[in-house]
């Protein structure tokens, strides 16, 4: 079992729909990071939270510590949205990023 | 503002071949690290660093190898390329336990 589980793998939204993107894992973190990746690009870092709820925009991202449970909301979604979302922790005693194997979201016009 | 800086951004390699793959960052993190990504797959941490003169192994840190002489700088070295190691490699850097900031990547072909 991996230390950090996305859901869904693969997700197809309409313009303009909610969506959710969930993120668990298994070890003791220092931090949750939501990383965002569009084809062939680099990779960008929206989040980094250890408690409670972050906004930017129309991203928002909420961790449950006691959970060990993360979400990545997308309000108001818009083609341009379509990329990869990719959830991390940081170990709470380590130096390094665990990470989840991504979540492939494809907003259609 | 430059941030991570990896090159080349594609490579295609013979087996057997070596390689080293640039990464360079102007923000002065103490930290740094090689990630490689395969189809499906989670990141994959393959070295890293927490400052110059001091590296350690990831995950997968088999065929690979890296030095640390400057902050700047952490150069991945592919000795002998195989098949296997046909992936994207990623840079990243961050302050001790920070934000990360990633380069641009690396897609490399070993055949």
């Amino acid at each position: 079992k991996n230390e950090v589980e996305q859901s869904p793998q693969n997700l197809t939204a309409q313009e303009g729909e909610f969506i959710t993107i969930n993120c668990s894992y298994s070890v003791g973190i220092s931090a949750l990071h939501w990383l965002q990746q569009h084809p062939g690009g680099g990779i960008v870092s929206l989040f980094m939270l250890s408690s409670g709820k972050k906004k930017h925009g129309r991203l928002i991202a909420t961790i449950n510590i006691q959970e060990k449970h993360s979400s990545l909301h997308i309000t108001a979604s818009h083609p341009r949205d379509s990329a990869v979302y990719i959830c991390a922790v940081r170990e709470e005693y380590g130096n390094k990023l665990v990470f989840g194997a991504g979540t492939i979201l494809r907003v259609k016009s | 503002n430059a941030g991570v800086t990896q090159t080349p951004k594609f490579r295609i390699l013979k087996i057997g071949q070596s390689m080293t793959l640039q990464c360079t960052q102007d923000m002065n993190h103490n930290y740094m690290y090689w990630y490689r990504q395969d189809p499906g797959m989670g990141l994959k941490l393959i070295y890293y660093s927490v400052g110059a003169g001091i590296t350690d192994k990831g995950e997968v840190p088999n065929g690979y190898n890296v030095s640390r002489s400057t902050t700047e700088d952490f150069p991945l070295r592919l000795e002998l390329a195989a098949p296997s190691q046909t992936s994207v490699y990623f840079c990243a850097s961050s302050y001790s336990k920070t934000e990360a900031f990633f380069g641009q990547g690396t897609r490399l072909t070993v055949v």
